[in-house]
């Protein structure tokens, strides 16, 4: 499978705790974004990548919230002392370095702080 | 925040064309439109995506007017399986390709 893979599918955490997702991109894609998206809800940007740099995050990124792409393949969204609030489907997404690109999405990681 | 409208919901006859449209009256010279869709519980999928020439590929068409403020995805032959939320998004290469996502169109595919 070539597509962008996250993982964990799932995480039940209690408040408070810290959590950390991974996103695969696709091989050659040099961006990588992430997304939130609650119930009923558009999904809603948070942070992309172009290789390592990350070049933007957004207001919705707060300080408990913080991204990686170390070596520029892989990434990892970290959330420190988890709120309910937090709680939601995190989107990885990934395309071509291009002026021009289609994002694809994986499948996402549904987080449930309780 | 998104810049285009989309209707909340919409029905459309199995094997019947489903047209779906979108307002993106702010939209600037370089953004372009891109469409896709959200099956329940799964990430959101690529449709298609054009700048001001109508475009054609094996899951749908995408017309965009002449003065590019509105667009319409046409699904030609639609099934049960393309009932999903359909987003349309305007995007540009100077801004990353971010793309802000509003609530979309949920289509459902009736039998």
């Amino acid at each position: 499978d070539t597509g962008v893979s996250q993982n964990p599918r799932h995480k039940i955490t209690k408040r408070g705790q810290n959590v950390t997702f991974r996103c695969d991109p696709i091989s050659e894609h040099n961006r990588l974004y992430w997304y939130r998206q609650t119930l009923g809800q558009g999904p809603e940007f948070l942070t992309y990548f172009q290789n390592e740099a990350q070049l933007e995050k957004s207001r919705l990124l707060s300080d408990r919230f913080s991204a990686e792409r170390p070596k520029g393949s892989f990434s990892t969204l970290e959330i420190q002392r988890t709120e309910q609030g937090d709680s939601a489907m995190y989107l990885c997404a990934s395309s071509r370095d291009a002026g021009v690109a289609e994002a694809f999405f994986g499948q996402g990681t549904r987080l449930t702080v309780v | 925040d998104a810049k285009t409208t989309q209707p909340t919901s919409m029905d459309c006859a199995e094997g019947r064309a489903a047209n779906l449209p979108c307002n993106h009256s702010t939209i600037s010279g370089n953004e372009y439109v891109y469409w896709y869709r959200q099956i329940h519980s799964q990430g959101p999928q690529y449709i298609i995506h054009g700048l001001k020439n109508n475009e054609t590929n094996e899951m749908a068409s995408l017309i965009i007017t002449e003065d590019r403020k509105s667009s319409t995805l046409i699904l030609p032959h639609a099934t049960l399986r393309d009932t999903a939320v359909y987003y349309c998004i305007v995007s540009g290469a100077n801004t990353g390709n971010q793309f802000y996502f509003g609530t979309g169109t949920s289509l459902t595919v009736i039998p």
